[in-house]
C-alpha cells in the first residue's frame, strides 16, 4: 500500500505559469486536504474535500483551485503562479473527517520565480 | 480567535534524556487534540489523538497529556533517541460541523537530539 503520493517532488516555475500538483491516495479515504507549509507559519489549509464531488475553501484559498472527480485523486491547480506561492505543499487524507487521523503525503516543494 | 501556541520554539537535548513539549490552545468548541512528528523534508506523521474525555495517551516512548480545563497539552518523550530529532506539531480540532477547516495548527517545536 503506497498511502498518499504527490507529484512532482519539486518544481521551479516561472511566475504567470499554470501548474497542477497531483495527489493520489489508495486508502479509499473520503476526506482529502491541501496544505502549504512556510517557515515560521506552520501548516495552513488551502482547500479540502469531505467526499468525492465536493470541495471547500480553507484558510488561504486565493490563487488555488481544486477538483475531486473521484475518491483517489485531489489535484491542486495554480492558475497563474506568483512568487508568494513559493512553499512546500502537502496533501493529506483521512477516513471520514475531523476526528480521524490524517495521513500526509511526502510534499511538493514549489519555487515560483 | 482560535490559536495554538507551542513552546519552546526549539530545544536541544542529549541522547537518552527526557523532554516535555508544551501546547496551549484557545480553540473552541474543542473536539480533539493531536500531536504530529515531522522529520525534515517529510510530511507530518500522527503520534496521538485525544478527545475531551481523554487526559493521557501513549505511543511507545511518546506520552501526550491533555487538560481540557486549562486548555493545555504536553508531549513527553522518554529516553530520547537520535531519530527523535524532528519538529513536533500540536493540532487542535474544533467542532465545526464536520468540516475540515476545523483544525488549527501550531507552528511546532523543533527538537534536536545530540549524541
Amino acid at each position: 500500500i503506497a498511502g498518499i503520493t504527490q507529484a512532482p517532488t519539486s518544481q521551479i516555475l516561472a511566475a504567470g505559469r499554470r501548474m497542477t500538483l497531483r495527489c493520489t491516495q489508495d486508502m479509499r479515504h473520503n476526506a482529502m486536504y491541501w496544505y502549504r507549509q512556510d517557515l515560521g507559519l506552520g501548516l495552513r489549509l488551502i482547500h479540502y474535500s469531505n467526499t468525492a464531488g465536493t470541495t471547500g475553501k480553507g484558510e488561504v484559498p486565493d490563487g488555488y483551485s481544486v477538483s475531486r472527480a473521484n475518491t483517489d485523486d485531489f489535484p491542486l491547480t495554480l492558475a497563474s503562479a506568483v512568487p508568494s506561492q513559493t512553499s512546500v505543499y502537502f496533501c493529506a487524507s483521512s477516513s471520514q473527517g475531523l476526528t480521524d487521523t490524517q495521513y500526509f503525503g511526502p510534499g511538493t516543494r514549489l519555487t515560483v520565480l | 480567535k482560535n490559536q495554538v501556541e507551542q513552546s519552546p520554539q526549539s530545544l536541544i537535548i542529549l541522547e537518552g534524556k527526557n523532554c516535555t513539549l508544551q501546547c496551549n490552545y484557545t480553540v473552541s468548541p474543542f473536539s480533539n487534540l493531536r500531536w504530529y512528528k515531522q522529520d525534515t523534508g517529510r510530511g507530518p506523521v500522527s503520534l496521538t489523538i485525544m478527545t475531551f474525555s481523554e487526559n493521557t495517551k501513549s505511543n511507545g516512548r511518546y506520552t501526550a497529556t491533555l487538560d481540557a480545563d486549562t486548555k493545555q497539552s504536553s508531549l513527553h518523550i522518554t529516553a530520547s533517541q537520535l531519530s527523535d530529532s524532528a519538529s513536533y506539531i500540536c493540532v487542535v480540532g474544533r467542532n465545526s460541523g464536520g468540516g475540515a477547516d476545523g483544525l488549527t495548527f501550531g507552528k511546532g517545536t523543533h527538537l534536536i537530539i545530540q549524541p
